[in-house]
């Protein structure tokens, strides 16, 4: 069965640290993608970046990056210098190939202080 | 990126109607649709798979009795909650697949049954 875990439930820092959070997944696909959506308080899903299970370069966009690690099943996600518009919950999701039925991890809601 | 809208964005309704929840793709044809329902401070949950011209599939815990689901063209799926009560209060928000490379999110729909 496929799984998602976001152990972390919240995390605040303080504007212009960095924070990365943590998305471990289950699956017996040897085929899959991940994704990281964020969700602001509006409630509408942001897309961030989805990576296949054939691509572990690590990738960065602008003060976000990633690190997927097929090892530990492990698809963190790093903000730096974090901003108070960085506030919001980042959902970590798994999906098999062949269609988008998707999991998706519990979380993190990310308190950014000014 | 393609666009995905939904309708209404938010409703209220007295217990025992029923709510139909529009959602469209503006700019593709979408093969699948999904809906997921939201609680408060919760992840997504799956509810079920929306195929165009054949019935949808609901996932474990599901009533299609309750959440029916029509996908009559390519690109306009709706939900209809029926005989709502407050516990089926919630944010129901719906995807659309293109080809089945990229699945885009509406923004969603709060349902508040009183």
């Amino acid at each position: 069965a496929q799984k998602v875990t976001q152990a972390q439930t919240e995390i605040s820092v303080v504007e212009k640290e960095d924070v990365t959070l943590d998305c471990v997944y289950e699956t017996r696909d040897t085929t899959y993608y991940l994704f990281w959506y964020k969700q602001p308080p509006s409630g509408e899903l942001v897309f961030l970046i989805r990576r296949n299970s054939f691509d572990e370069q690590n990738e960065i966009s602008g003060r976000y990056s990633w690190n997927f690690q097929k090892s530990t099943s492990s698809f963190n996600f790093t903000i730096t210098a974090s901003q108070v518009v960085d506030s919001a919950v980042y959902f970590c999701a798994l999906s098999e190939a062949g269609g988008f039925k998707t999991i998706f991890g519990a979380g993190t809601r990310l308190f950014v202080k000014a | 990126g393609a666009v995905v809208s939904q309708h209404p964005s938010w409703v209220i309704c007295k217990s025992g109607t029923s709510v139909k929840i529009e959602c469209r793709s503006l700019d593709f044809q979408a093969t699948t649709m999904f809906w997921y329902r939201q609680f408060p401070k919760q992840s997504l949950m799956l509810m079920a798979t929306s195929n165009e011209g054949s019935k949808a599939t609901y996932e474990q815990g599901v009533e299609k009795d309750k959440f029916l689901i029509n996908h009559a063209s390519l690109t306009l799926s709706t939900l209809t909650v029926t005989s709502a009560h407050p516990e089926d209060s919630s944010f129901y928000i719906c995807s659309a697949e293109e080809g089945q490379e990229t699945q885009y999110f509406g923004p969603g729909t709060r349902l508040l049954v009183l």
